[in-house]
């Protein structure tokens, strides 16, 4: 158990419509990463946030977007969604200061989403 | 832009029978290398950091070592519980996002 939770599990939806992914880090960590795990494309990084300020953008689309609140859980939403969307999620954390050397990412158990 | 390739994609192995995962990498300034192991359906599970280039690490029976191209994690004896998808990422200088390959999926059979 690497300490960062995520739910809902899984999550099955429509075409068109709009989620919200949620992911609570480790306790003391302030980063938060979202990636995205499709078969054909593998892990794909697609947004930070540290202590509630977006500090990276990856290959996230403008239907997509997420927040870190105060308590520093984060929430990914995604909206009009399209078949292509169809992936698992994961949230990864970090202590996220910058200039130390070891600053793992440990990964949630992820979000199956599938779009039909 | 910063890119990892692994080798092979796939692996299947009898139990006890040692081998190695290649990790090849291009990064402008490596801050890190990472290992990650994942099993079906589950988040990757950290194995190891590696930072220079003649550093190696171990855990149980892996062990991580790093060039300035690539990365290789040798498995000895393997057992059928290491059965899983072997993950390989970068992190480049003043960046913390991390770079992926696409995995290489080791099957032991006992």
């Amino acid at each position: 158990d690497s300490g960062v939770t995520q739910t809902p599990k899984h999550l099955i939806t429509a075409t068109g419509q709009r989620v919200t992914l949620r992911c609570s880090p480790r306790s003391g960590d302030l980063s938060v990463y979202w990636y995205q795990q499709s078969l054909d494309q593998g892990l794909q990084f697609l947004i930070q946030y540290y202590n509630g300020e977006e500090r990276a953008k990856g290959n996230i689309l403008e239907r997509f977007s997420a927040q870190q609140f105060p308590d520093l859980h984060s929430e990914l939403n995604l909206s009009s969604l399209e078949l292509g969307d169809s992936a698992l999620y994961f949230c990864a954390s970090s202590v996220g200061a910058s200039g130390i050397l070891t600053d793992t990412q440990y990964f949630g158990p992820g979000t199956r989403l599938t779009v039909l | 832009e910063d890119q990892v390739t692994q080798s092979p994609e796939a692996l299947r192995l009898q139990e006890g029978e040692s081998s190695s995962l290649n990790c090849s990498y291009t990064v402008s300034g490596l801050r890190g290398l990472f290992w990650y192991r994942q099993d079906p359906g589950k988040g990757p599970e950290f194995l190891f950091t590696l930072y220079s280039a003649g550093e190696e690490k171990e855990k149980e029976r892996l062990k991580a070592t790093l060039t300035k191209k690539e990365s290789f994690l040798h498995i000895t004896a393997p057992k059928p519980e290491d059965s899983a998808t072997y993950l390989c990422a970068v992190q480049a200088k003043g960046a913390q996002k991390l770079v992926f390959g696409q995995g290489t999926r080791l099957t032991i059979n006992p």
